[in-house]
């Protein structure tokens, strides 16, 4: 299957700072690429949507001035966190998918704790 | 948002032993997924589902789309210690603001040796 990578895969920072996640495609250009954050013993639950080249769909309840997406490349979507505070502490995770395909494909997910 | 309800929510079984999970919902779905995760990874697509009635193996993974669109089960026979991690479903939707996944609410596994 196709691969997609995160970076890192984990991190620990001090409240208030921000923190950058990468997520890419390693062997097929994406299109669109989402992302999940999963709270323990919880399942995924989709925070954005992104298109190459145009801003993110943010789902219902997720602040976009706090979780910035950019997806400026077929193979590259950040999300940044900003202002981290101890409740965005959480399992980040991105999946990737061609155009034209319905599969979507899994990163190995971040680990963030804000301290 | 939305989830999925799967059943049951965990599962402690022998190894050799089958095991059945299934996800239902009260909205229709286009396509099913199955996935496996293992802790601290991201999930890894098991089996995938695109017809309503679709009986879809992979090894010793069996799955169905069911025919009212809005369940699916998926079985695992004669389990082995690796199988151990969370089960989840998924469903896809199109919409006019584009497909996306909905997940159900996981299923834990663990193996006896």
């Amino acid at each position: 299957g196709a691969v997609v990578s995160q970076h890192p895969s984990w991190v620990i920072c001090k409240s208030g700072t921000s923190v950058k996640i990468e997520c890419r495609s390693l062997d097929f250009q994406a299109t669109t690429m989402f992302w999940y954050r999963q709270f323990p013993k919880q399942s995924l639950m989709l925070m954005a949507t992104s298109n190459e080249g145009s801003k993110a769909t943010y789902e219902q309840g997720v602040e976009k001035d706090k979780f910035l997406i950019n997806h400026a490349s077929l193979t590259l979507s950040t999300l940044t966190v900003t202002s981290a505070h101890p409740e965005d502490s959480s399992f980040y995770i991105c999946s990737a998918r061609f155009s034209l395909q319905e599969t979507q494909y899994f990163g190995p997910g971040t680990r963030l704790l804000v301290l | 948002g939305q989830q999925l309800n799967q059943s049951p929510q965990s599962m402690f079984i022998q190894e050799g032993e089958d095991v059945s999970m299934n996800c239902t919902s009260s909205s229709i779905f286009n396509t099913w997924l199955w996935y496996k995760q293992d802790p601290g990874e991201g999930p890894v697509l098991l089996i995938a589902l695109y017809k309503a009635g679709e009986l879809t193996s992979n090894g010793r993974l069996t799955a169905q789309f069911g025919i009212t669109r809005k369940d699916s089960f998926l079985n695992i026979s004669a389990s082995i210690p690796s199988d151990v991690g969370i089960y989840f479903c998924a469903g896809r939707q199109k919409k006019s603001s584009g497909d996306k996944l909905t997940f159900g609410t996981g299923t834990r596994l663990a193996v006896r040796p």
